[in-house]
């Protein structure tokens, strides 16, 4: 059984491109959520993907945008990028969407912004 | 506003000893708290859960204390180990959103 995979691990970009994080799902799991970590912080909420269709999102803004596709694996995708938007970018996914049994984390893509 | 306020923000522990993080919430519809270990360069991963119709619940060395009428659960963490050096995160669920704490970083000392 595999677990969450992301990709790239790291990544640099200049303020105000674009960037698309990729998130590989575990096995049998169909929902798939992603967090912001800044630097010394808890993760926080971005949105959620089940079925394809997002479901629910947290206080971010439009330029945060994501897709999942048939096999579960999903894409994060950020317009516009401020030097704020730094951080450590986790995918978890879980086998239910309330995410209840426990989500499983990737170990994050660490985007700097310059 | 920060929903799960969590501390202390770092502990120094000696081996052998026990490790003790607390976290209180206000949100009475959160409905599922688990605790998240983080080493440095990789995600968190789930360490023990517990619900709130539950007081206590133990897993090996580790130990959820929840207290639904104050608002607070504590993780302990019994018989400390260099091994358990790493951030720990509470969290608390409503819906399908996990709300964190901003986390505690345990040193134990050998």
């Amino acid at each position: 059984e595999t677990g969450v995979t992301q990709s790239p691990t790291h990544l640099i970009k200049t303020r105000g491109q674009q960037v698309t994080l990729r998130c590989s799902s575990q096995s049998g799991h169909n929902t798939v959520s992603w967090y912001q970590q800044a630097l010394g912080q808890g993760p926080q909420f971005i949105f959620q993907y089940y079925r394809e269709e997002e479901n629910g999102r947290g206080n971010f803004p439009p330029r945060f945008s994501g897709l999942q596709f048939p096999n579960y694996s999903s894409e994060l995708n950020v317009n516009a990028l401020e030097l704020d938007d730094s951080a450590l970018y986790l995918c978890a996914s879980s086998d239910e969407q309330g995410g209840r049994g426990g989500y499983t984390f990737g170990s994050g893509t660490r985007l700097t912004v310059v | 506003q920060q929903q799960v306020k969590q501390s202390p923000q770092s502990l120094i522990v000696q081996k052998g000893g026990i490790s003790i993080i607390n976290c209180a919430y206000e949100n009475t519809a959160f409905d599922y708290f688990p605790w998240y270990q983080q080493f440095p360069g990789k995600g968190p991963a789930l360490l023990i859960a517990i619900r709130p119709d539950v007081s206590e619940k133990k897993e090996g060395r580790f130990t959820i204390s929840f207290n639904k009428s104050a608002k607070q659960f504590s993780l302990h963490i019994m018989d400390s180990q260099p091994g358990d050096s790493a951030t720990y995160f509470c969290a608390a669920l409503q819906g399908n959103q996990f709300y964190f704490g901003t986390g505690t970083s345990l040193t134990v000392i050998p």
